[in-house]
C-alpha cells in the first residue's frame, strides 16, 4: 500500500512568510508524529497526534509553530513568520499502535 | 536523561567487511529500539528494533546486539556492501508516561561508507 507522503518536497521562502507543510499518514495510522532534521544533526521530534488531538506540543520549538490534525488523516503543520534558522527538512511519521513508526520523504524548507 | 549518543560520526568500511555502530542511553524506561537507514534526500527507513528483554536480533545481514545493564546497543551490518552506504540512526522509545508521548529519540546518525 501507500506509504507516507508530505508535501511540497522542497519549499523555499523568504524571511518573515508563513508556509504549510502537509502530511498524508499511512491509511488507517491513528498516530502522527512531526520531527525536524537540521544538517548533519539528528531527528528532533515536534509534536505527536492520536487521532486529531495533540496531547503535548511542548515539543514545539516556538509558539510560532503550529500544527493540526483533521478527520483522524491528514496534518498541517504552519511556521509563521519564518525565520532562517527554521530551515531543516521536516518528516512526518505514522503509526498504528506499535512501536514501529513510518517516516514519510520529508519537505526540505529553505528560508532566505 | 533524554539522550541517545551514537559514534562513531562516520565509518568507512571495505566491501565484504563489518560495520559497527555503538549507541548507548541513559533512561532505563526506554522501552524499544529501532535502527533507520537514510538514504540522501529520503525519509529514514526503519531496518531493524529490539526490544529490552532481548539481547539480540538478527535480520538477514543486520544484527542489533543489546546489553541492558550497560545500556548499550549497537548495530552490526555483515558483508557490507557498497548499497548500504547510507546514515544510520538508532533511536530509542519513551513510552507513554511522564510526559513523555512515545515519541522517538534519536542519536546524530553514523554516515557509512562502503568501498568497493
Amino acid at each position: 500500500g501507500a506509504g507516507v507522503s508530505q508535501s511540497p518536497s522542497n519549499k523555499v521562502t523568504e524571511k518573515g512568510k508563513d508556509v504549510e507543510l502537509r502530511c498524508d499518514p499511512i491509511s488507517g495510522h491513528t498516530a502522527l508524529y512531526w520531527y525536524r532534521q537540521s544538517l548533519g544533526q539528528g531527528l528532533e521530534f515536534l509534536i505527536y497526534f492520536q487521532g486529531n488531538s495533540a496531547p503535548d506540543k511542548s515539543g514545539l520549538p516556538s509558539d510560532r509553530f503550529s500544527a493540526e490534525r483533521t478527520g483522524g488523516s491528514v496534518s498541517t503543520l504552519t511556521i509563521q513568520r519564518t525565520q532562517q534558522e527554521d530551515s531543516a527538512v521536516y518528516l512526518c511519521a505514522s503509526s498504528l499502535a506499535v512501536p514501529e513508526q513510518f517516516f514519510g520523504p520529508g519537505t526540505r524548507l529553505t528560508v532566505l | 536523561q533524554q539522550q541517545v549518543k551514537q559514534s562513531p560520526q562516520s565509518l568507512i568500511v571495505q566491501k565484504g567487511g563489518i560495520s559497527i555502530i555503538n549507541c548507548a542511553y541513559e533512561n532505563t524506561a526506554f522501552d524499544y529500539f529501532p535502527w533507520y537507514q537514510q538514504f540522501p534526500g529520503k525519509g529514514p527507513a526503519l531496518l531493524i528494533a529490539i526490544r529490552p528483554d532481548v539481547s539480540e536480533k538478527k535480520e538477514g545481514r543486520f544484527t542489533i546486539s543489546f546489553n541492558k545493564s550497560a545500556k548499550q546497543f549497537s548495530l552490526h551490518i555483515m558483508d557490507s556492501q557498497p548499497g548500504d552506504s547510507a546514515t544510520y540512526f538508532c533511536a530509542a522509545r519513551g513510552g507513554f508516561y511522564g510526559g513523555s508521548q512515545g515519541n522517538l529519540i534519536f542519536g546524530k546518525g553514523t554516515k557509512l561508507s562502503v568501498k568497493p
